[in-house]
């Protein structure tokens, strides 16, 4: 089946600093989500992508889908200590089936003051 | 705002019990799902609903059984617990359609003895 892979696992940064993280994949995908969940809280939407070259901004937050509808970043500037979480990217294939998303394995991000 | 409500937030079981885990959304969507989340593995699929009373498998549904007798209400069953079930447990909801958003509970922590 689909699969994303998403880099990198882990990240250990000073405040301030601006972080990227990206998913790839070897399928078509016709939507991009990200996601970011605080310990102990389930996954909370962050950002949508809906259409290929798409740059979308929330805050500090900034994703893109990419042109070849197989990949996806998001970066994080001037990262603040309330940053800190896993985040996830989602997939919603080409050939969806009742509307489920793929997952990445998830980004978890430090953030030391 | 989408609610998502899990009935349990922390739950511990023994090996062999059944253990029924609810989840009631509020905002009418069509679309419902069970994720379980583990430690570098990310969240995977075990069963969803696109419709009361219809379910479908997901990539992981050996164990586990659903039911959706309401539309805001998806319950996830595992018939006899067992120890390689201990894992966060996500529910979530979407409106039917491509491009629809997912929405999450904050999910169940269960442990199986």
């Amino acid at each position: 089946g689909q699969q994303l892979n998403q880099s990198p696992q882990s990240m250990f940064i000073q405040e301030g600093e601006d972080v990227s993280m990206n998913c790839t994949s070897s399928s078509i995908f016709n939507t991009w989500l990200w996601y970011k969940q605080e310990p102990g809280e389930g996954p909370v939407l962050l950002i949508a992508l809906y259409k290929a070259g798409e740059l979308t901004s929330n805050g500090r937050l900034t994703a893109q889908f990419g042109i070849t509808r197989k990949d996806s970043f998001l970066n994080i500037s001037a990262s603040i200590p309330s940053d800190v979480g896993i985040y996830f990217c989602a997939g919603e294939g080409v050939y969806n089936q009742g509307g489920k998303l793929i997952f990445g394995q998830g980004t978890e991000l430090s953030v030391k003051p | 705002d989408v609610k998502v409500t899990q009935s349990s937030r922390y739950l511990v079981k023994r090996t062999g019990e059944k253990v029924f885990l609810e989840c009631v959304q509020d905002m009418d969507h069509e679309n419902m799902f069970w994720y379980r989340q583990d430690p570098g593995l990310g969240l995977r699929l075990i069963y969803f609903s696109y419709d009361v009373k219809m379910k479908e498998k997901g990539d992981i549904p050996e164990g586990y059984s659903v039911s959706r007798e309401k539309k805001e209400r998806f319950s996830l069953i595992l018939e006899s617990a067992s120890t390689n079930q201990t894992s966060m447990y996500l529910c979530a909801s979407k409106e039917g359609g491509v491009n629809e958003k997912l929405f999450f509970g904050s999910g169940t922590q269960l442990s199986v003895l």
